[in-house]
């Protein structure tokens, strides 16, 4: 069973607008991720954040994360038309050599 | 390039028939995983490895098997496909241990098609 479930399932935007999915989880997690997904390809590695932290930047990403209330956001700012991809939240649960679990995605279109 | 290879890109395949996908990574990485996308249902994890040697069980094994008796090549096997097994696969590793690094390398993915 999914362990991470994003929101929405899909979102569509304008070029230059803010873009931001969310995840919730169900279980104490060690740190909890974000990856992308262009169309045929394979899953890349976009951030992670630790159950620690609180929020984290890299680039034009922000994801922030919320431990009480089982949540994250990824937040992707001044979109552009390359951004469009699916996204996935990945989170390992507490333990060691803990396994990753994927959501089922959100499918971001930003329009030119 | 370093990475991770995985061979073949897509196959039609008769039901009842054996078919085992390659992945190879010269990443040195210890851990490799094995999942499965399907539309509505994001990435399952079948079966993974630890380390060469050692494989576990993940969470839709069933119809599957894997090996690891080296680092970089983790196989997996479908000893008789059935149609439900259609479905987009990919292979990714990741570093464990002292200096562990969590995020996962992905492969570019096998599309299987069991007729």
């Amino acid at each position: 069973s999914q362990q991470g479930e994003e929101d929405p399932q899909a979102l569509s935007i304008q070029e230059g607008e803010n873009a931001t999915m969310n995840c919730s989880y169900k279980t104490s997690i060690n740190n909890l991720q974000w990856y992308r997904q262009n169309s045929g390809r394979g899953l890349v590695h976009l951030i992670l954040i630790r159950s620690n932290e609180r929020e984290k930047h890299s680039g034009r990403l922000r994801v922030t994360l919320d431990t009480s209330k089982k949540s994250s956001s990824l937040l992707i700012t001044a979109s552009r038309a390359a951004d469009t991809a699916s996204y996935f939240c990945a989170t390992a649960p507490t333990g060691a050599n803990s396994k990753l679990t994927f959501g089922k995605g959100i499918t971001l279109s930003v329009r030119p | 390039i370093a990475g991770i290879t995985q061979a073949p890109t897509s196959q039609i395949l008769a039901a009842g028939r054996r078919m085992t996908l390659r992945c190879t990574q010269d990443m040195r990485h210890n851990a490799m995983y094995w999942y499965r996308q399907d539309l509505g249902l994001g990435l399952r994890l079948i079966h993974y490895s630890n380390t060469a040697g050692t494989t576990g069980k993940g969470e839709v094994p069933d119809g599957y098997s894997v090996s690891r008796a080296n680092t970089d090549d983790f196989p997996l096997t479908l000893a008789s496909a059935v149609p439900s097994q259609t479905s987009v696969y990919f292979c990714a590793s990741r570093i464990l241990g002292a200096v562990s690094n969590e995020k996962l390398f992905f492969g570019s993915g096998t599309q299987l098609s069991v007729l």
